[in-house]
């Protein structure tokens, strides 16, 4: 099966500017995750939607981070404006409908987009 | 808050060591454990424990939870230099929607 896949693998941008990154989950995954992996830190939880609604976006910090996921497939995650902090790795992961305690339900990550702000 | 804290942060051994890693929890609602190792890419699942005391098992790694404890380790034994990696740990609450929360992870390097 086709993983998650994330584009653009790369970005750098300097403070101030915007900055969207785009992920395609793996088909038939109702849940898709949004996580910031900062240099040394465990990945933290920016945005989680179920289908296209969003489930827990508790962690986003709203006033320059958005994101959507139409039609309950691809998403896009935007920044606007960048700031030094923001500098990490955007992973995007994708789960199965909840299947109970079967293992199923275990995320599948993609590959990352490394944003670097200057 | 909830927290997850691994140790060590970060470990080098030799090629055919055995290595333990560690990985404490406080979580309200704790449903599972997971594993991932995480080269210079995706993270990768490994584990998910659910029930306290039973080890699982793949290959030359294995792990077992201790829900009394509210911890895991994480075992690899013969470790070979593609074992390097951050292996991070991260735990799932209930309700069912297989939100995670991660360690920051632990640093693993093989050195042949």
């Amino acid at each position: 099966e086709a993983g998650v896949a994330q584009s653009p693998r790369y970005k750098i941008i300097e403070k101030r500017q915007s900055v969207a990154f785009w992920c395609n989950p793996i088909s038939g995954h109702a849940t898709l995750y949004w996580y910031q992996q900062i240099l040394g830190q465990g990945p933290k939880l920016l945005i989680q939607f179920q289908n296209n609604g969003v489930v827990d976006d508790s962690q986003l910090p709203k006033d320059r981070f958005s994101a959507e996921r139409l039609k309950g497939v691809d998403s896009t995650l935007k920044i606007q404006p960048a700031k030094l902090e923001d500098s990490a790795v955007y992973l995007c992961a994708s789960s199965p409908p909840w299947q109970g305690y079967s293992g199923a339900n275990v995320l599948t990550f993609g590959a990352g987009s490394r944003l670097t702000v200057l | 808050e909830d927290k997850v804290v691994q140790s060590p942060l970060s470990l080098v051994v030799h090629e055919g060591d055995t290595v333990t890693l560690n990985c404490s929890y406080e979580v309200t609602n704790f449903r599972s454990l997971l594993w991932y190792k995480q080269e210079k890419k995706a993270p990768t699942f490994l584990f998910m424990l659910t029930s306290s005391g039973i080890e699982k098992k793949s290959g030359r790694l294995s792990s077992i939870l201790d829900k009394k404890e509210l911890s895991s380790i994480l075992n690899i034994t013969a470790t070979q230099t593609g074992d390097s990696a951050i292996y991070l740990c991260a735990v799932e609450k209930i309700p069912g929607y297989s939100t995670l929360t991660f360690g920051k992870g632990t640093m693993l390097l093989v050195s042949p």
